[in-house]
């Protein structure tokens, strides 16, 4: 089966600092999600990647799709308190439209 | 700016009990999804539904689980015979395009 492994699990940045979220997957994506959750809150859909090598940006979350589709990175410029909760990427298992999720990354910004 | 809405917020059973819960997708998508996560656990997917009928569901989603959408506006999942594992957030989503909208939530607890 596929899985999503996402690094760092957590991580900890002053106001206004660049940080990026990893996210490899065990198998080729063929469509990858990014989403925002805010503890025991539902998921907010940030972006969506399909084709190798495609970066979309939202705000100041950049998120990027390697050209072999196996890994994702998610980038966030300047960063604020408001850029903190649990990121996750998700993902369509391979050949299904059973969807599976990574372990998520924990933001904390300090202000 | 369109929602999904789920209810209860929260609901306890107990254990052995059917549970229902609801959900209204946005109005115009196509794809409704139910998700569930245990507490400090990954994102399940437990059932994918499209055109009135199930197109994929997970190991999760086995006999003790139903979807319905009977009136062409609600959405919701049953659980015929509460398990004490059967504890968590359940999320309910609809999609369109790209995009992927989750509600925010039922916090089942079986007693």
């Amino acid at each position: 089966s596929q899985e999503l492994e996402q690094s760092p699990q957590s991580l900890i940045v002053q106001e206004g600092k660049n940080l990026t979220i990893n996210c490899t997957s065990s198998k080729t994506l063929y469509g990858l999600y990014w989403y925002k959750q805010k503890y025991g809150e539902g998921l907010i859909f940030l972006m969506m990647l399909q084709k190798g090598g495609e970066e979309k940006s939202h705000e100041k979350i950049t998120a990027k799709l390697d050209e072999k589709k196996q890994q994702s990175s998610l980038h966030i410029t300047a960063s604020q308190p408001s850029h903190a909760g649990i990121y996750l990427c998700g993902a369509a298992e391979s050949g299904t439209y059973k969807y599976i999720f990574g372990t998520g990354t924990r933001l904390k910004v300090l202000a | 700016e369109p929602e999904v809405t789920q209810t209860p917020s929260h609901q306890v059973t107990q254990m052995g009990q059917e549970v229902i819960l609801r959900c209204v997708p946005i109005s115009n998508h196509l794809y409704f999804y139910w998700y569930r996560q245990i507490l400090g656990q990954k994102v399940e997917f437990l059932v994918s539904f499209y055109n009135n009928e199930i197109s994929e569901k997970s190991e999760i989603f086995d006999d003790q689980f139903s979807v319905e959408r009977p009136d062409g506006s609600n959405f919701t999942l049953k659980i015929r015979s509460t398990k004490l594992e059967d504890s968590a957030m359940y999320f309910c989503a609809s999609r369109v395009g790209e995009e992927e909208y989750f509600g925010p939530g039922t916090r089942l607890t079986v007693t």
